[in-house]
C-alpha cells in the first residue's frame, strides 16, 4: 500500500466549475501537510499548507481529517490557469511522502 | 534571489559512468534534499541534509552519495549509473521542517 494515495484523474472540468481532490495517508504520526501544484515538466510549487482547522486562500480551501487520515483540496470557480497536476505531500521533513498527483484540465 | 538552482538541466550517461548533479540555494536554508520523480509515482526522497556536515538517507538512497560542506551547496553523486536511474531529479530547500520546500528546476537524466 502506498504511503500517500491520490486519485490520478484526469479531472476534466469546464471553467467556473468546483472540483475537489482527496488524498489519504498511512502514517498516523505525520505532522506536516501540503498541497503543491506541478505544471508539465516543471518543478513543484507550493499551493498551500494544510492546517488542522482547515484553511482558505482565495478560491482554494484545504481540509485535514486526522482521524480518517486524509486531506482535501477544493477549487472553486476554476480557471484555465488552474490546469496542472496537484500533489499531496505529507511530512515530517525527514520522511516527506508525495502522492503521485491528480491531473486537472480546465476547459473553456 | 536566484532561489534553488540545479545544473545541468539535461544529461545523458552510459551505464557505469559517474557524475555529479549540482544544487545550490541562496536563501540560507538549513534543510536541503534530493528527490527523483518517475512517471506514475510521487517524488521519492533520495538523501537529505539538516545542515552543513550533516546528511542522511531517504527512501531510495542506493546508488547515490551526497555531501554538504556549505549551507549553500548540496551535490548528488551517481557512483555508477544504471538505466534504473533514468529519472527527473529535483533538489529542494526549506527553512525548517514545518515550512514548505522550494524546488529547483530539475535535471532530466537518461542512462543508456
Amino acid at each position: 500500500r502506498k504511503e500517500v494515495e491520490q486519485d490520478p484523474g484526469p479531472f476534466n472540468v469546464p471553467e467556473g466549475a468546483t472540483v475537489a481532490f482527496n488524498c489519504t495517508y498511512s502514517n498516523s504520526a505525520s505532522q506536516s501537510f501540503f498541497w503543491y501544484r506541478q505544471d508539465c515538466r516543471k518543478e513543484p510549487k507550493l499551493l498551500m499548507s494544510v492546517y488542522s482547522s482547515g484553511n482558505e486562500d482565495g478560491r482554494f480551501t484545504a481540509q485535514l481529517n486526522r482521524a480518517s487520515q486524509y486531506i482535501s483540496l477544493l477549487i472553486r470557480d476554476s480557471k484555465l490557469s488552474d490546469s496542472a497536476t496537484y500533489l499531496c505531500v505529507v511530512g515530517p521533513y525527514n520522511d516527506m511522502r508525495f502522492g503521485a498527483g491528480t491531473r486537472l484540465t480546465v476547459k473553456p | 534571489n536566484a532561489g534553488v538552482t540545479q545544473t545541468p538541466k539535461f544529461q545523458v550517461l552510459k551505464t557505469g559512468q559517474s557524475m555529479t548533479l549540482q544544487c545550490a540555494q541562496d536563501m540560507n536554508h538549513e534543510y536541503m534534499s534530493w528527490y527523483r520523480q518517475d512517471p506514475g509515482m510521487g517524488l521519492r526522497l533520495i538523501h537529505y541534509s539538516v545542515g552543513a556536515g550533516i546528511t542522511d538517507q531517504g527512501e531510495v538512497p542506493n546508488g547515490y552519495n551526497v555531501s554538504r560542506s556549505t549551507t549553500e551547496d548540496f551535490p548528488l553523486r551517481l557512483l555508477s549509473a544504471a538505466p534504473s536511474q533514468t529519472s527527473v531529479y529535483f533538489c529542494a530547500s526549506s527553512y525548517s521542517t514545518r515550512y514548505e520546500q522550494y524546488f529547483g528546476p530539475g535535471t532530466r537524466l537518461t542512462v543508456t
